[in-house]
C-alpha cells in the first residue's frame, strides 16, 4: 500500500479565505501531482513536479499554485476560495521510471460556501 | 474528442457474474496501461498495469490491451459484493502524466 498522506480530508471555507491543503510521501518519489475530480467526472491534472524546486502547470487550468521545496512535500494553495473550488482534490506520486503508475493519497473533499 | 472515452455506466451485476469494462482512446502514442479502483470518499488505488497489447492476469481480474483497435478491457470474474466502485482506466505515453476515462461506476449486488 502507498504511504502518501493528505490533510485535511474534509474542508468548508468561506469565500474569499486562503487554504492550504497538504501532501505528503514517504516514499522517496521524485515525481508528484495533483488532480482534480468533480462527481461522476473524470480526473483532471491541475499541477505536477518532477523533483524539488520544479512545478508545472496541468492540463486544466486552475487558480491554484504549489510548491515542491521538499521531496516528500507538495502543499497546494488557494489564496482566495471561491465557490467554483469545490471540488475533491487527489494527490499522487510515481516512480522514477517511466511505468507511469501513480499513487494516490485519499483526497481532500474542499467546499467554499 | 476525449483522448479516452470510457461508459460512466452505472452498471449494476449479480454477484458471481462475469463484469467486462471497457475503454477506448484516440491517441496511438500510449504504451502503458493501467486500470484504477475507486472506492467512495477514497483515491484511486492501482488495480492493474499493462505495457502494450495482450492480456495479463491477476487472481480474478484480466486486463486486455488491443492496440490496433485502440481499446483496452478489464474482466473481473466470480464478482464479488466488494468488487462495487467506480473502475477508472488510464493511459501514459511515457511522459509519466495519465489521461483518465471519467469512470464506470460498478454494483454488485449480493
Amino acid at each position: 500500500e502507498a504511504d502518501i498522506y493528505q490533510t485535511p480530508r474534509y474542508l468548508v471555507i468561506g469565500t474569499g479565505k486562503k487554504i492550504t491543503l497538504e501532501c505528503s510521501q514517504t516514499m522517496g518519489h521524485d515525481k508528484m501531482y495533483w488532480y482534480q475530480q468533480d462527481p461522476g467526472m473524470e480526473l483532471h491534472l491541475i499541477h505536477y513536479s518532477y523533483g524539488v524546486n520544479s512545478t508545472e502547470k496541468g492540463d486544466l487550468s486552475s487558480e491554484s499554485t504549489v510548491s515542491r521545496i521538499r521531496t516528500e512535500h507538495f502543499p497546494l494553495t488557494l489564496e482566495s476560495a471561491r465557490p467554483s473550488h469545490t471540488s475533491q482534490y487527489l494527490c499522487a506520486s510515481s516512480v522514477p521510471t517511466g511505468r507511469g503508475e501513480q499513487f494516490f493519497g485519499p483526497g481532500t473533499r474542499l467546499t467554499v460556501l | 474528442q476525449k483522448e479516452v472515452e470510457q461508459d460512466p455506466g452505472p452498471l449494476s451485476v449479480p454477484e458471481g457474474a462475469i463484469v467486462s469494462l471497457n475503454c477506448t482512446y484516440s491517441n496511438s502514442a500510449f504504451q502503458y496501461f493501467m486500470w484504477y479502483r475507486q472506492y467512495s470518499r477514497k483515491g484511486p488505488e492501482l488495480l492493474m498495469y499493462t505495457y502494450s497489447s495482450g492480456n495479463k492476469e491477476d487472481g480474478r481480474f484480466t486486463a486486455q490491451v488491443d492496440k490496433s483497435s485502440k481499446y483496452i478491457s478489464l474482466f473481473i470474474r466470480d464478482s464479488q459484493p466488494s468488487d462495487s466502485a467506480t473502475y477508472l482506466c488510464a493511459m501514459d505515453q511515457g511522459a509519466q502524466k495519465l489521461v483518465f476515462g471519467q469512470g464506470t461506476r460498478l454494483t454488485i449486488n449480493p
